[in-house]
């Protein structure tokens, strides 16, 4: 595709539900990001894949969060037990790997409202 | 840990008058720093990074080590700057690519 995709584009779970979120990065790009933004406040990074590895997940919140991606390219972020803080809209990002550090390719975000 | 400060939530000036949006950085290395634009509808994209020290849209930005600074600025404005401005750091080297602190953003409104 022409950017990275995301989806759901929406989702309305209830407090204690189990949730997956779905990122198929731009192709080539080997890096693969995740970020959450809460309401009026900026992304603030979860996690990042070089390649099929979690390169570095010091962003995410606690347990409940896990992310895989098994085959290098699509991504899903899962949550476990969803919480009503955990409601924000989760972006995802993909760069080529070392090249043009810091320009990451945003997705559209999946809006996730937990109730 | 490393921080970035947007004091400005909203900002309005009108066509035609210079802007500047501020960012201010707290890090003890040596930051790489970048402006991150949300036009609306659209996705969240690059504007420009401070080590290409280029103009892009007719907006460029200095990056200040004495001030921590890294300010947005257009000497004029257009009503299709409109938009969310996010400010961010990336530290250099190590292996952190792509994990950058982004500052609260900035909603610039440009007056016709």
């Amino acid at each position: 595709g022409a950017g990275v995709s995301q989806t759901p584009s929406n989702k309305v779970t209830e407090k204690g539900k189990y949730v997956e979120l779905r990122c198929d990065p731009i192709s080539g790009h080997t890096a693969l990001y995740w970020y959450r933004q809460s309401l009026g406040q900026g992304p603030e990074f979860l996690i990042y894949f070089q390649g099929t590895g979690a390169a570095d997940d010091s962003g995410l919140p606690n347990d409940r969060f896990f992310a895989v991606r098994p085959e290098g390219s699509v991504s899903t972020l899962k949550i476990q037990r969803t919480e009503r803080g955990d409601s924000a809209v989760y972006l995802c990002a993909s760069s080529l790997w070392g090249a043009n550090t810091g320009e990451l390719f945003f997705g559209e975000g999946s809006r996730l409202t937990v109730l | 840990a490393q921080r970035v400060t947007q004091p400005e939530k909203l900002l309005s000036v009108f066509k035609g008058a210079p802007v500047e949006l501020k960012c201010n950085y707290s890090y003890s290395g040596s930051p790489e720093l970048f402006w991150y634009v949300q036009y609306s509808r659209q996705r969240l994209q690059l504007l420009l990074r401070h080590i290409s020290r280029e103009s892009i849209k007719g907006f460029t930005a200095d990056l200040n080590k004495g001030e921590t600074s890294f300010h947005l600025k257009k000497p004029f404005a257009q009503e299709e700057d409109s938009a969310m401005y996010y400010c961010a750091l990336h530290k250099a080297g190590g292996t952190s690519y792509g994990k950058l602190t982004f500052g609260q953003g900035t909603i610039l409104t440009v007056h016709p």
